[in-house]
């Protein structure tokens, strides 16, 4: 079964700067997909950035960009030039190829952008 | 009203209390889950449908029982809850493909925050 691990429950970063949150993940798959979702204090998660597993370039999205290390199994998130609006939870999700639709999540990560 | 969308916001109910959540996805997606939220712990997918039929049970209570009428609509039914039910419970939707290779993401709701005293 995979597993998804987020090492850092809190993190913080000042206006501006660049951040970069933890990911960790086990599956015995070599077809996956990668996701990086957004909680506000709102409540409405939203994607922000997703990687498939059999491209090697990291994906980018805007200021959003993912350092994926296949053979080491991580997944980091990288947030530069941070915004108080990133302001959230971030949760690490990881969905393999044969199990339908069912995305497994780890703890999260609370961000503070302190301004 | 676009997205997802999830009725009530907060709900606060005794041990003995039926309610219902509700959720209506105005996406045109065929699938829709249920998932719940507790403090310092992972997402727990409860229930998955897709085109209406559950094709996913994750071990769940019986006093959490699930309804999906049509492939806008998904509702929880609570009945006889406990104290550790209390959570913030989630919606979500999404386009499922049924090919190998291919993942729609899900879009989720705003949540209902439950409390069960």
């Amino acid at each position: 079964a995979q597993t998804v691990t987020q090492s850092q429950p809190e993190m913080s970063v000042q206006e501006a700067e660049t951040v970069t949150l933890s990911c960790t993940y086990d599956t015995s798959e070599s077809d996956y997909y990668l996701f990086w979702y957004k909680q506000p204090p709102s409540r409405q998660m939203i994607l922000v950035i997703r990687q498939e597993a059999y491209k090697q370039q990291n994906a980018t999205e805007n200021r959003f960009s993912v350092n994926f290390q296949k053979a080491a199994k991580s997944f980091s998130l990288k947030i530069s030039d941070s915004q108080l609006g990133d302001a959230a939870m971030y949760f690490c999700a990881i969905k393999e190829e044969t199990s339908g639709s069912r995305l497994t999540f780890g703890e999260g990560t609370q961000l503070t952008v302190n301004p | 009203e676009t997205g997802v969308t999830q009725t009530p916001r907060h709900l606060v109910m005794g041990m003995t209390n039926k309610k219902s959540l509700k959720c209506e996805q105005h996406l045109g997606h065929n699938a829709m889950y249920w998932y719940k939220q507790s403090a310092k712990k992972p997402l727990e997918l409860m229930f998955v449908y897709s085109l209406e039929e559950r094709v996913e049970n994750n071990s769940v209570p019986s006093r959490f029982s699930p309804e999906c009428p049509n492939s806008s609509h998904l509702f929880l039914h609570l009945h006889t809850l406990q104290p550790e039910d209390s959570a913030l419970y989630l919606c979500a939707s999404s386009q499922i493909l049924g090919r190998v290779g291919s993942y729609n993401e899900q879009f989720f709701g705003p949540g209902t925050r439950l409390t069960v005293l």
